[in-house]
């Protein structure tokens, strides 16, 4: 099994660019998330999903979009890039609400 | 407003000796705690959880976690470190009494490196 699987896995981007980042799981998992990684900060939830067609905002949802259309994809869009969008994002799934997460490799961003 | 603290930014270890990875938690009621490992350059890998049960929870790799819900930690543990053991942990936390919602999720702690010298 593939598991977590994200694209791309690295990008630059200019500022006010967009982009969407593409997360891919094959454990049929209900639950998937996005999380952001910043030096010192630990990994904060950006938005997550319960399910196919629902999404919901996290910790930090500002200046990003998400998108659930099939259970196994979950999409983040970024659509005016910008530098304080530089980070490491990494997809989650979990089948259980309170089960363990399993992520993906993470995605790169860098914004000029 | 439930919360993860690992007071530690980094430990340091000699390979074969006893290592612990200090992990407290801020959370009404009783919380489902997790342990997660990052390898340089990979996402994060389930160690192991505690729900409820014994207090002390055995996982991967060697490694255990106990439960203080009297202190509100729990510490990650290894008997004998391997320079393998060399990566970022991060401790997390949920709160059971929240399904679904933001108040379900995952809080995860700011990560402590840990280095394991030979």
């Amino acid at each position: 099994n593939a598991g977590v699987t994200q694209t791309p896995k690295f990008r630059v981007l200019k500022t006010g660019q967009s982009m969407t980042l593409l997360c891919a799981q094959d454990m049929n998992h209900e639950y998937m998330y996005w999380y952001r990684q910043d030096p010192g900060m630990g990994l904060r939830l950006i938005h997550y999903s319960v399910g196919e067609g629902t999404t919901a905002k996290g910790e930090v949802p500002d200046g990003y979009n998400v998108s659930r259309l099939k259970k196994q994809n979950f999409l983040l869009g970024l659509e005016s890039a910008a530098p304080s969008q530089t980070s490491v994002y990494f997809c989650a799934s979990s089948y259980f609400s309170t089960g363990e997460l399993f992520f993906g490799e993470g995605s790169r961003l860098t914004v000029l | 407003a439930q919360s993860v603290a690992q007071p530690e930014d980094q430990v340091n270890v000699a390979e074969g000796n006893p290592l612990t990875v200090k992990c407290t938690y801020s959370v009404s009621g009783n919380p489902y705690l997790f342990w997660y490992v990052q390898y340089p350059n990979r996402g994060l890998q389930f160690l192991l959880k505690y729900i409820t049960g014994d207090n002390l929870v055995k996982g991967s790799y060697g490694f255990e976690a106990e439960f203080n819900k009297s202190q509100t930690s729990f510490h990650l543990k290894k008997p004998s470190a391997l320079v393998s053991d060399s990566a970022l942990y991060f401790c997390a936390v949920r709160d059971p009494r929240s399904y679904g919602g933001s108040q379900g999720n995952l809080i995860f702690g700011k990560g402590t490196k840990l280095s394991v010298k030979p």
